[in-house]
């Protein structure tokens, strides 16, 4: 399958600092990235959508002042948590989802998450 | 997107086959299954999918029902590596607007024993 790449693997911060997560599709142009949080013993829930060049699409209760995304390029997605607290302490991951031609159901891959720590 | 209902855990002997089953109860004709899987501390990893078929690939078969209101999965023979969450998400075909999502259950917790 397609390889997706995250980076960091794992941040520790201070509280108050911002942090910035990339996600970066390696082999493959990615029209749709998604940004996921992860709690502990939880599902994932799905933050935001993204689409190159364009404005993040937020899902419902997520600040979008607080949790900056930015998509470039068909490559690279970023995910900027800023004035980090600890409870924003999570495992964050990103999804990227291969173009393909109108009506291709392609599936989606995932990267292999970011642990953040916010001390 | 259909909702789906797993049962919170599995256990299988290793070797042996293990069945995951999904019931999707209320899917769309226009829906397909998918199954992702998430090993700990890790990003989920997709598996399978399909639509009506059942489908085989390297890591597993997807048997879904002639009604489609329920999948199996099935990995023929487990390794204590297959221990993981396995989701079953329903969903539409991407239709080229940006409105393609995976919304996550809590899945199935599948160990796999000595």
């Amino acid at each position: 399958g397609a390889v997706v790449s995250q980076h960091p693997s794992w941040v520790i911060c201070k509280s108050g600092t911002s942090v910035k997560i990339e996600c970066r599709s390696l082999d493959f142009q990615a029209t749709t990235m998604f940004w996921y949080r992860q709690f502990p013993k939880q599902s994932l829930m799905l933050m935001a959508t993204s689409n190159e060049g364009s404005k993040a699409t937020y899902e419902q209760g997520v600040e979008k002042d607080k949790f900056l995304i930015n998509h470039a390029s068909l490559t690279l997605s970023t995910l900027t948590v800023t004035s980090a607290h600890p409870e924003d302490s999570s495992f964050y991951i990103c999804s990227a989802r291969e173009r393909g031609a109108m009506g291709q159901n392609t599936e989606a891959f995932f990267g292999q998450g970011t642990r953040l720590t916010v001390v | 997107d259909a909702k789906t209902t797993q049962p919170t855990s599995m256990d299988c002997a290793e070797g042996r086959a293990a069945n995951l089953p999904c019931n999707h109860s209320t899917i769309s004709g226009n829906e397909y299954v998918y199954w992702y899987r998430q090993i700990h501390s890790q990003g989920p990893q997709y598996i399978i999918h399909g639509l009506k078929n059942n489908e085989t690939n390297e890591m597993a078969s997807l048997i879904i029902t002639e009604d489609r209101k329920s999948s199996t999965l099935i990995l023929p023979h487990a390794t204590l590596r297959d221990t993981a969450v396995y989701y079953c998400i329903v969903r539409v075909a991407w239709s080229g607007g940006s409105n393609y999502k995976l919304t996550f259950g809590k899945g199935t917790l599948l160990t796999v024993n000595p």
